[in-house]
């Protein structure tokens, strides 16, 4: 079974500073994706970033990075220059030969 | 292009009802999955289909049915609405191995 596993229900970062979330995971095939989805309050899921498992490379989006530890699976999301519109849940999700396993978030909130 | 198309977006049922919670996407994608959300416990996997015909069941499967008869639609049926299942409801879509899903915009359910 996979598992996905995010420690922090809630942080906060002021703004323009940089914030990591924490996100671990489990599973036994070797091909899989992890991913960083957004929820604001409107509740429509973001992708905000999507890692192969098979590239070493960690995957960048502008202000968006990953830390993509294979070994010990983990995969954390720092965001840098941290602005209101980054408030939401945040959740890692990780997809093999079965659908997307989420974890149960990380709310983020930015405080100005 | 819709992407993926939820209907309705706010339900109340009372306990014992049924109904259909509409899911469709236009992008010709083979996999589609149902999801709920509970507040602290992220999105669970309810129902899944790789493709029209197959379906199979996720983590939380108990009181739902799903059927898969043509590629664009993928409903999720309630037979009797119980409270345990007032939760915000995502249908989403990917093609094949590609793990890019498309998320629909969700159905608040509430069962009273």
């Amino acid at each position: 079974a996979q598992t996905v596993t995010q420690s922090q229900p809630e942080m906060s970062v002021q703004e323009a500073e940089t914030v990591t979330l924490s996100c671990t995971y489990d599973t036994s095939e070797n091909n899989y994706y992890l991913f960083w989805y957004k929820q604001p309050p409107s509740r429509q899921m973001i992708l905000v970033i999507r890692q192969e498992a098979y590239k070493q490379q960690n995957a960048t989006e502008n202000r968006f990075s990953v830390n993509f530890q294979k070994a010990a699976k983990s995969f954390s999301l720092k965001i840098s220059d941290s602005q209101l519109g980054d408030t939401a849940m945040y959740f890692c999700a990780l997809s093999g030969n079965t659908p997307l396993v989420f974890g149960k978030g990380t709310r983020l909130s930015v405080i100005a | 292009n819709a992407g993926v198309t939820q209907t309705p977006k706010f339900q109340v049922l009372k306990t014992g009802q049924s109904m259909t919670l509409q899911c469709a996407q236009d992008m010709n994608h083979e996999y589609m999955s149902w999801y709920r959300q509970d507040p602290g416990m992220g999105l669970r996997l309810i129902h899944y289909s790789v493709g029209a015909g197959i379906t199979d069941q996720g983590e939380v499967p108990n009181g739902y049915n799903v059927s898969r008869s043509t590629t664009e639609d993928f409903p999720l049926r309630l037979l009797s609405a119980a409270p345990s299942q007032t939760s915000v409801y995502f249908c989403a879509s990917s093609y094949g191995g590609q793990a890019l899903y498309t998320f629909g915009s969700g159905t608040r359910l509430t069962v009273v």
